[in-house]
């Protein structure tokens, strides 16, 4: 079993960069999300869908970009990269909004 | 809005002692409630859950919470720790049966095992 996919696991960008970091999952969960985790930080909640099409903004959505074309895909897009968006960035998914989260495994990101 | 606060960030635990980590939440409602533990390099993993019935929750790896309404706490419990159960442990709080919302994560509380 799958579950939750991520990749890259491991990126280095120079600012201004972009890129898209991918999520999939094979569990037909209709909620999907993107977290950052940040040491004292805890994990802050960037963007989620409750289903395809359907997308929404979390806590810290500025500079970040998503798209839910299918139920299993869930990419987040990083339009200009900022050395602020140095992170660990975890996708996580569930049966319902506010349900039991499954993670991926996650994808460190540094900006240079 | 509901909150969770974890008021330890670090707490050390000899091996084969008992631990207790802390969880207060803030919800209007009967919250659904849970613990991951994150290993170093790794993803969050369910420990135990809290939806209904029995305030008692037994978990994987021996771990056991207990809510309390009262008190507004969901303090993770585990008998006996080994030098593997050292990782971060993360509470969490969703909206319950009768919310529609995200789930809610404190800050994490770093569990150190000494020899």
């Amino acid at each position: 079993n799958a579950g939750v996919t991520q990749t890259p696991k491991f990126q280095v960008l120079k600012t201004g960069q972009s890129m898209t970091l991918q999520c999939a999952q094979d569990m037909n969960h209709e909620y999907m999300s993107w977290y950052r985790q940040d040491p004292g930080m805890g994990l802050r909640l960037i963007h989620y869908s409750v289903g395809a099409g359907i997308t929404d903004q979390g806590e810290v959505p500025n500079g970040y970009n998503v798209s839910r074309s299918t139920t299993e895909d869930f990419p987040l897009r990083l339009l200009s990269a900022a050395p602020s968006q140095t992170s660990v960035y975890f996708c996580a998914s569930s049966y319902e909004m506010g349900g039991e989260l499954f993670f991926g495994e996650g994808s460190r990101l540094t900006v240079l | 809005a509901q909150s969770v606060t974890q008021p330890d960030i670090h707490i050390t635990v000899s091996e084969g002692a008992s631990l207790e980590l802390r969880c207060n939440y803030s919800y209007g409602a009967t919250p659904y409630l849970f613990w991951y533990v994150q290993s170093p390099g790794q993803g969050l993993q369910l420990l135990l859950k809290y939806f209904s019935g029995d305030t008692l929750v037994q978990g994987i790896k021996g771990f056991e919470a207990e809510f309390k309404r009262s008190q507004s706490s969901f303090n993770l419990r585990k008998p006996s720790v080994h030098w593997s159960d050292a990782a971060e442990y993360f509470c969490a709080v969703g909206p319950g049966p009768s919310g529609y919302s995200t789930l809610t994560f404190g800050k994490g509380t770093m569990l150190l095992v000494s020899p």
